[in-house]
């Protein structure tokens, strides 16, 4: 199916786990995104991507690990899994250009224990 | 420092009414404003997206303002449906890969 997917959608891990959370696009659009959104806050951006190979922090990268070697897919590591870290993940991507809009994945909902 | 406001955090509303949704900013550079909704256990999705230059913008019964100077916007919604509970977002581009969210307005419209 076209469009932006995450997986998995729900996952419940222990503190001090290695866990990955999944996105994939098939627009081929250059940029994409990942924010985590907290109950009583806006989303906040987490790392970003210009281009396969190319990351950037955004305003809250610590505790997070990014890589992105294929244009459509941009994975996001929790290299040591904290209760903190609980939140809900959205991926996001959009073509080149500042105006153009961002595309939201469906959300994955992390339960660190 | 760039701060989204919202308000009100949350609004009940009968099937049928109007309603307006109010948005602060003290974003700068200031580059557009976007409002997104977001249902329940999903992604938000894009309603408008308006420039310095842009002061409504409508995408059927959502209407959005903006007023540049005094650095506020709203989202009127017309002849709400139950599909319209949903929440809010207001999201200020102060430039490059630069998006700040507003905490958003959770609405709830009841038959």
């Amino acid at each position: 199916d076209a469009g932006i997917t995450q997986s998995p959608r729900y996952k419940i891990t222990e503190t001090g786990r290695q866990v990955t959370l999944m996105c994939h696009q098939t627009w081929s659009h250059s940029y994409m995104f990942w924010y985590r959104q907290d109950l009583g806050h806006g989303l906040r951006l987490i790392y970003y991507s210009a281009a396969a190979d190319i990351t950037d922090k955004g305003e809250v990268p610590d505790g997070y690990v990014v890589s992105r070697s294929k244009t459509e897919n941009f994975p996001l590591t929790l290299e040591s899994a904290t209760r903190s870290q609980t939140s809900v993940y959205f991926c996001a991507s959009r073509p080149t250009g500042t105006a153009y809009e961002q595309y939201f994945g469906p959300g994955t909902r992390l339960t660190v224990t | 420092k760039n701060q989204v406001e919202q308000s009100p955090q949350s609004l009940i509303i009968l099937e049928g009414k109007n309603c307006t949704l109010q948005c602060n900013y003290t974003v700068s550079p200031f580059s557009n404003l976007r409002w997104y909704k977001q249902d329940t256990g999903r992604g938000p999705v894009s309603l408008t997206i308006m420039t310095f230059s842009e002061n409504t913008k409508s995408n059927g019964r959502y209407t959005a303002t903006l007023d540049a100077d005094t650095k506020q916007s709203s989202l009127h919604i017309t002849a709400s449906q139950l599909s319209d509970s949903a929440s809010y977002i207001c999201v200020v581009s102060g430039g490059y890969n630069k998006l700040i969210f507003g905490a958003g307005t959770r609405l709830a419209v009841h038959p």
